[in-house]
């Protein structure tokens, strides 16, 4: 298994409050991600990077904002919870071997988040 | 855009049935194509992938067959398991010659398999 770990596993907060979640690997990938999975709607990408410092928006970033300062460590944070943003969060990682090819996505074990 | 669509589950068999679940997908460009599987209280693992018309992923004993001319990746298995139950998920990247991707996964909606002794 790809070393990724989450944490929190579980996090519940009310509405209004800062949360940050942290996504860590021990692969030296350069690429991870941050999705969130809702029933209906499969997973859907957050934000994502492309080594650190370099991070760009996916398909349902607003309402969150990302930092990766060193090569393992990705975070998402939600500036301030909605309840809208309840959900499950996944990290994943990739070594790439794009462009021209494409690779393999580790998944983390989840974090899942209640915003009360 | 690029997109995925799952048949609708979910989906409930009995042991040695035979699975398909439907994917057909929408893209630009050449996209490489994934099923991906979360067993319960777990993260997703893929299972197989595909990365030109007319590739066949296998895995475990699922086939999936890369097909461009009906743009579907419909996920088979001849005889399932009670240990097969989970939620399966298609998916897209596109690998392009300019390399922009990112190796940006679109997934479908998700189907979830249950299996019955």
């Amino acid at each position: 298994d790809a070393g990724i770990t989450q944490s929190p596993r579980h996090k519940v907060t009310e509405t209004g409050t800062p949360v940050t979640l942290r996504c860590h690997q021990t692969e030296n990938h350069r690429y991870m991600y941050w999705y969130r999975q809702d029933p209906g709607h499969g997973l859907r990408l957050i934000h994502y990077s492309y080594g650190v410092k370099d991070t760009d928006k996916g398909e349902v970033s607003d309402g969150y904002s990302v930092s990766r300062s060193k090569t393992e460590d990705f975070l998402l944070t939600l500036e301030s919870a909605t309840s809208s943003q309840t959900s499950v969060y996944f990290c994943a990682i990739s070594g790439g071997d794009f462009p021209g090819g494409t690779d393999t996505q580790y998944f983390g074990p989840g974090t899942r988040l209640t915003v009360l | 855009g690029n997109s995925v669509t799952q048949m609708e589950g979910p989906v409930t068999l009995s042991e040695e049935a035979f699975l398909t679940i439907n994917c057909t997908y929408t893209a630009t460009g050449y996209p490489s194509l994934f099923w991906y599987v979360q067993y319960p209280g777990e993260g997703l693992q893929l299972l197989l992938k595909a990365t030109k018309a007319d590739d066949k992923g296998s895995n475990k004993g699922f086939e999936a067959t890369y097909r461009k001319e009906t743009t579907s990746f419909h996920l088979e298995k001849g005889s399932v398991q009670v240990s097969d139950s989970a939620v399966y998920f298609c998916a897209l990247t596109l690998a392009n010659a300019g390399g922009t991707s990112y190796g940006k996964l679109t997934f479908g909606q998700g189907t979830i398999l249950t299996v019955h002794p």
